[in-house]
């Protein structure tokens, strides 16, 4: 039972280069999501995805679009990567969308745009 | 509007002190409050939650919150702090407010001297 697993762990990007942040979960959870997390900022939500087949907009989604490809998967795509993209990003998981659902989160990615 | 206010960005004790983290919330209605722990270079597991009940709230590794409304206090706890506990800790809120809201805070870096 792996959790929550992300790939790749470090990304170094040019600017206008652009790339997916692979997500994964293996507890059969409804939910998912994707946070940024920047050093005095703590961790931002960019986009959720409440259940397969649907996404919504988090605090801070310009810039980054996302698939929910099924039930297990939640990709983040930077379609033409910003330096102000340089960030790591947490993708978590939970049961539903239900306030006192805990969420899990996986190991990050490391993404550096130059 | 909601927000979560963690006070002092770093926080040092020696091993065996009280652990002692701030954190205050505004929120209009009856907020969620979360505490969760980073260690390095891995996501974020939740250590305890507040939903409703009793205001003192147990978690793992010794940890303890107290939700105090008329304070709109919820600070983390613990009687003697080991070497183990050096970690980023977040505070979060959420509430039922027709849309999906979780909000952290800017996190607490605790370092434990020997």
């Amino acid at each position: 039972n792996a959790g929550v697993t992300q790939t790749p762990k470090f990304q170094v990007l040019k600017t206008g280069q652009s790339m997916t942040l692979q997500c994964a979960q293996d507890m059969n959870h409804n939910s998912m999501y994707w946070y940024r997390q920047d050093p005095g900022m703590g961790l931002r939500l960019i986009y959720y995805s409440a259940s397969e087949g649907t996404t919504d907009k988090g605090e801070v989604p310009n810039g980054y679009n996302v698939s929910r490809l099924n039930k297990r998967e939640f990709s983040l795509r930077l379609e033409s990567a910003a330096p102000s993209q340089t960030s790591v990003y947490f993708c978590a998981s939970s049961e539903g969308l239900a306030i006192t659902d805990t969420q899990y989160f996986g190991p990050g990615t490391r993404l550096t745009v130059l | 509007a909601q927000s979560v206010t963690q006070l002092g960005s770093h926080v040092s004790v020696s091993e065996g002190a009280l652990v002692l983290l701030r954190c205050n919330y505004s929120s209009s209605v009856p907020p969620y409050l979360f505490w969760y722990v980073q260690y390095p270079n891995q996501g974020l597991q939740l250590l305890l939650k507040y939903t409703t009940g009793a205001t003192l709230v147990k978690g793992i590794n010794g940890f303890e919150a107290e939700f105090k409304k008329s304070e709109t206090s919820f600070h983390l706890t613990k009687p003697s702090a080991h070497m183990s506990d050096a970690a980023e800790y977040f505070c979060a809120v959420s509430e039922l407010s027709g849309t999906y809201k979780y909000i952290f805070g800017t996190g607490t870096r605790l370092k434990v001297l020997a």
